[in-house]
């Protein structure tokens, strides 16, 4: 059973630029979240996906926008990158059943830096 | 608001000794969930334990135990006998408890490495 892939392992992009990352969520799962987690830092809520609409958001700007596909997987993309968005991205995925708060798997994330 | 403190930024330990790691939390939530996670250096976000604010025994897991304090506001994670493997970044987060609420607030967690 294959757990939350996440692609790409890291990226490398210039200010100004966007990018998109991806995510797998674990079989069975249905909803995806996006965490950004800057050096030093503990993650930080960026949104939330089911029914490939977004049901949360954190406190990120708009630059910061997400999908869903019909296979619940997930992208992110992050549009006119600031230096400040280098950071580790992770994706995590849940089942969207009570009362299973206490499941939710991460992937090995993305880690981008923006020079 | 949620807000997760964890106030020991590293710890060192000897292998085979007890360790616990500190967690204190705010929140005016009627019904939330506490998590630790374990982050190895490859970055993956391990689960390790979880306690609901209305579970009435604190929550055990093989080698781990979280020291649930409601009064106090402290979810502390006990590791016995420490490994070597246990080096690395551990979170305490939580989680308000309804439907649709995937969010997860983090603490700026504990480095714990684990000496031969």
């Amino acid at each position: 059973d294959a757990g939350v892939t996440q692609s790409p392992t890291h990226l490398i992009k210039t200010r100004g630029q966007q990018v998109t990352l991806r995510c797998s969520p674990k079989s069975g799962h249905d909803t995806v979240s996006w965490y950004q987690q800057a050096l030093g830092q503990g993650p930080q809520f960026i949104f939330q996906y089911y029914e490939e609409e977004e049901r949360q958001r954190g406190n990120f700007p708009d630059r910061f926008s997400g999908h869903q596909f019909p296979n619940y997987s997930s992208e992110l993309n992050v549009n006119a990158l600031l230096l400040g968005d280098s950071a580790l991205y992770l994706c995590a995925s849940s089942p969207n059943k009570a009362p299973t708060y206490n499941e939710q798997f991460f992937g090995p994330g993305t880690r981008l830096t923006v020079l | 608001a949620q807000k997760i403190t964890q106030t020991q930024p590293g710890m060192f330990v000897q292998e085979k000794e007890a360790v616990t790691l500190d967690c204190t939390y705010d929140t005016s939530d009627p019904s939330y969930g506490l998590f630790w996670y374990k982050q190895p250096s490859s970055g993956e976000m391990i689960f390790l334990i979880y306690q609901g604010s209305y579970d009435q025994q604190n929550a055990t897991e093989g080698r781990y135990s979280l020291n649930f304090q409601k009064a106090r506001k402290s979810a502390n994670l006990v590791i016995s006998a420490s490994q070597l493997g246990d080096s690395a970044m551990y979170f305490c987060a939580m989680r308000a408890v309804f439907f649709g609420n995937e969010k997860l607030t983090f603490g700026t967690g504990t480095r714990l490495t684990i000496i031969p």
